[in-house]
């Protein structure tokens, strides 16, 4: 059974890079695109993007400037960049996969609680 | 991108009752939709897939309909642990985009 944990700094300042990690146990990272998705407090869920197998990414246009997704296959890890934050960018970020059919997300991660404060 | 717009944003039934909740897009997007259900404090939960269809292991009193913009998830006789926040969610187009969730909370 494929499991997804994500990991990072809790709290980041504003301007600076928000950096997490999401550890794959259980299948290969190989194939499927892993993605990231992030929820404000008491708010709803927003795609942030993928990355595929072959290395090709694909990023919500609301983010894309600021966003990179990158995976790391020995470790069986990506990760997620976003620079210049805000307290906006304040949310649970989610690293998840899709099932049996693209966009669909059957796996996800616990999810991680990210705040912007100085 | 394709906006998806939920109703209502909030409910309260009680156990037993049959509970409506609707989705529409902004654009035709097929059947390419899912439903989530997120309990407190969880990820969510795939329930439903293309429009109509019920997950493995998900109990039957989950149904979903529509196709084009308009869609629906119905939770025939509701029970105490239905108690979470529902999402649609669109897959036929990038960016992936979901309905703003509706709240369900038990009487």
């Amino acid at each position: 059974q494929v499991q997804l944990q994500e990991s990072g700094p809790g709290l980041v300042k504003p301007s600076e890079t928000l950096s997490l990690t999401c550890t794959v146990s259980g299948g290969s990272i190989s194939t499927y695109y892993w993605t990231w998705i992030r929820q404000p407090p008491g708010k709803g869920l927003e795609w942030i993007g993928y990355i595929y197998d072959t290395g090709s990414t694909n990023y919500n246009p609301s983010l894309k400037s600021r966003v990179t997704i990158s995976v790391n296959r020995t470790k069986n890890q990506f990760s997620l960049k976003l620079n210049s934050v805000t307290a906006a960018d304040t949310a649970v970020y989610y690293c998840a996969r899709d099932g049996d059919t693209v966009g669909l997300f059957g796996y996800w991660g616990q999810g991680i609680l990210v705040t912007v404060s100085s | 991108d394709i906006q998806m717009t939920q109703s209502p944003s909030s409910l309260s039934a009680s156990v037993g009752d049959r509970v409506t909740i609707t989705c529409r897009a902004s654009q035709v997007i097929s059947n390419w939709l899912t439903w989530y259900q997120q309990k407190p404090g969880q990820a969510p939960k795939s329930l439903i897939y293309a429009a109509s269809n019920l997950q493995s292991g998900v109990p039957s009193r989950f149904s979903g309909s529509g196709s084009g913009t308009d869609f629906t998830l119905t939770i025939s006789s509701l029970q105490p642990e239905d108690l979470a926040t529902y999402y649609c969610q669109q897959y036929n187009s990038y960016p992936l985009t979901f309905g703003g969730g509706t709240k369900v909370e038990i009487k």
